[in-house]
């Protein structure tokens, strides 16, 4: 119950399109949903996150979309460039779990130029 | 650059011996986390200190262990090193332990055993 579900493992796009990489879990008791970017040889980079009373959240280019009901959530890179390839993480935590987060599997992202 | 940091970037030993990984937290950040990535089992949570004390504990192995110091820098202990333990250790730091949400990352420790 404490998995997150990431999909696809791989995904190769060309420069200015929007990359979708979707997470799915079970836990209803997990309250804020990060997603980390992580590039080889460097440690995961938190870039947005949503809590679960929002249905979706933009930073910049990248925009997170939330579906409680489904339990499931996704990350949207608008306009992406070459400089985006780098292999994405969703994760969840719970409070009770002492904010611990649980990671999906990763998402290997290339743009081509 | 998060703020925390780690030492060594990398370690190679030998098997069924021991090694000492170190981190410090962001400034004022008082929990730190301990993570593991591998090939096969991708990120997972070992241990959560805050302010000295251990608060989650997750599938960490019993030849592991950790501990956070006043000035709150945590080391995480390796032990009776197998192959298997081949992995990138990562810390991260966090305001408080509880409420706290974001997460902050280490640049990792590449562990190799030989």
């Amino acid at each position: 119950q404490q998995q997150v579900k990431q999909s696809p493992q791989s995904l190769i796009v060309q420069k200015g399109g929007i990359p979708i990489i979707n997470c799915a879990y079970e836990n209803t008791a997990f309250d804020y949903f990060p997603w980390y970017q992580q590039f080889p040889g460097k440690g995961p980079a938190l870039l947005i996150a949503i809590r679960p009373d929002v249905s979706e959240k933009k930073e910049g280019r990248f925009t997170i979309s939330f579906n409680k009901s489904a339990k499931q959530f996704s990350l949207h890179i608008m306009d992406s460039q070459p400089g985006d390839s780098a292999t994405y993480f969703c994760a969840a935590r719970t409070e009770t779990s002492g904010s611990r987060l649980t990671f999906g599997e990763g998402t290997q992202l290339t743009v081509n130029p | 650059d998060s703020g925390v940091t780690q030492t060594p970037k990398h370690l190679i030993t030998a098997t069924g011996q021991r090694v000492t990984l170190r981190c410090s937290p962001r400034s004022g950040d008082l929990s730190v986390y301990w993570y593991q990535q591998s090939l096969d089992q991708g990120l997972q949570f070992l241990i959560q200190y805050y302010n000295g004390e251990e608060r989650a504990k997750g599938n960490i192995l019993e030849r592991f262990s950790a501990q956070q110091f006043p000035d709150l820098h945590s080391e995480l202990n390796l032990s009776s090193l197998e192959l298997g333990d081949s992995a990138l250790y990562f810390c991260a730091s966090s305001v408080t332990g509880w409420n706290s949400y974001e997460q902050y990352f280490g640049p990792g420790t590449r562990l190799t055993v030989t």
